[in-house]
């Protein structure tokens, strides 16, 4: 079955570590995301990439970095830089940016 | 750039009563429009989509929604509320693509629907 797979769907780390989610996606999409989810502040975009090896800031970068190695992949990485990490983190692919996304099941990232 | 407004984070209702989730854009061009269902710790899921046509767009569980561009609405309904139905609603804006490069999709801010038994 076509979809999106984040892994891990929980992730405890101490604080000051630096942490990648992974996503995979087999949907042949071009355009892949990261949205970071808090309770009663919806999606925020954090990354985007709309080809690969390319992949533009969103509005929330600060603490965070990305690649774009495979049209498959899109890892987020989260530094020690990123003042707020704990949040439920989504990854989500398109066909084109401006269509209808398919999401992860999310990984709930919980610094300590 | 476009926008969404979704009126109440929280709607209760009654299993059986009818659901109606609101949504107003604002988008400078005939916009894309969607609603998503999130149930707890997953990801987002397609309910329904709006880009040309018809403007009464019928969705999976049961969902609609109509594209009122006299009044920027987008407005989720179901007649008979299902418990199964209680979870997190987001609608979401974009254009399409008139001029190539990024058409970005806004997600609004969710309303959460609890349905009573």
């Amino acid at each position: 079955d076509g979809g999106i797979t984040q892994s891990p769907k929980y992730l405890f780390r101490k604080e000051g570590q630096n942490v990648t989610l992974s996503c995979e996606q087999n949907l042949n999409h071009d355009a892949m995301y990261w949205y970071r989810q808090d309770p009663g502040q919806g999606l925020r975009l954090i990354y985007y990439s709309q080809i690969v090896n390319d992949f533009q800031k969103g509005d929330i970068a600060e603490g965070y970095s990305v690649s774009r190695e495979k049209k498959e992949s899109f890892p987020l990485t989260v530094t020690s830089a990123q003042k707020n990490p704990t949040a439920f983190y989504l990854c989500a692919s398109s066909y084109r940016t401006n269509t209808e996304a398919f999401f992860g099941q999310g990984t709930r990232l919980t610094v300590v | 750039a476009q926008s969404v407004t979704q009126l109440g984070s929280h709607v209760s209702v009654s299993e059986g009563a009818l659901v109606l989730l609101r949504c107003n854009y604002s988008s400078s061009v005939p916009p894309y429009l969607f609603w998503y269902v999130q149930y707890p710790n997953q990801g987002l899921q397609l309910l329904l989509k709006y880009t040309t046509g018809a403007t009464l767009v019928k969705g999976i569980n049961g969902f609609e929604a109509e594209f009122k561009k006299s009044e920027t609405s987008f407005h989720l309904t179901k007649p008979s509320a299902h418990m199964s139905d209680a979870a997190e609603y987001f609608c979401a804006v974009s254009v399409p693509p008139f001029s190539g490069g990024y058409q970005k999709v806004t997600f609004g801010t969710g309303t959460k629907l609890q349905v009573i038994p």
